[in-house]
């Protein structure tokens, strides 16, 4: 069976300065998908990224890469020039085929002034 | 894409009472589905909400306690019945889109607290 684990409850980073959350998972499939969903306060679950495990090139969007070492079986999130409205959960999920994602228990990102 | 209106945002409830969240999407989709948050913890699947037949539970889940209905390809509602503080969650309504690009989207969110 498939787990993602994530290791650090509570994260925090400077404005303006870099963070990175971690993330593992193991599972025994070959082709599948990871997402790193945020959610604010407001409850939303919104995707940030995400990767193809069979794509070599890490995923980028905007101020968001990730850094993807399918041997270690890792899915780190890197968030540049953190601004206050990164504030929220980070959950990292992975997903195959199916709708039955499994999620992480999240990391809580606070973001100092 | 697709943007789910969920509603709704937040209840309080009294204990012994029922609560039905509703969602709504913006485009027919084939998959809805319906999560749990409780605090502090990650989401669980409690069903998936199948058009015109009855909703597949998961491990944990029965329909007693959470009846869904799902009438047509945009709309859903979950019902959590005679409520217990251990109900106390958030609630969130989604879609899959399968295919290359899969992705879940999901609603905004209900936060139900049961006193």
């Amino acid at each position: 069976a498939q787990t993602v684990t994530q290791s650090q409850p509570e994260m925090s980073v400077q404005e303006a300065e870099t963070v990175t959350l971690s993330c593992t998972y193991d599972t025994s499939e070959s082709d599948y998908y990871l997402f790193w969903y945020k959610q604010p306060p407001s409850r939303q679950m919104i995707l940030v990224i995400r990767q193809e495990a069979y794509k070599q090139q890490n995923a980028t969007e905007n101020r968001f890469s990730v850094n993807f070492q399918k041997a270690a079986k890792s899915f780190s999130l890197k968030i540049s020039d953190s601004q206050l409205g990164d504030a929220a959960m980070y959950f990292c999920a992975w997903g195959r085929g199916t709708y039955k994602y499994i999620f992480g228990t999240g990391t809580r990102l606070k973001v100092l002034a | 894409s697709a943007v789910i209106s969920q509603k709704p945002s937040r209840d309080i409830c009294q204990r012994g009472t029922s609560l039905t969240i509703q969602c709504q999407v913006d485009s027919q989709v084939t998959m809805m589905f319906w999560y749990r948050q409780q605090p502090g913890q990650s989401l669980t699947l409690i069903a998936t909400a199948n058009q015109g037949s009855e909703a597949t539970y998961e491990s944990g889940f029965v329909i007693d306690k959470f009846p869904i209905s799902r009438p047509n390809l945009t709309f859903s509602t979950l019902t959590v019945s005679n409520m217990s503080p251990e109900d106390s969650s958030i609630y969130l309504c989604s879609v899959w889109t399968g295919g290359s690009g899969e992705k879940l989207f999901f609603g905004s969110g209900t936060q139900l607290s049961v006193l």
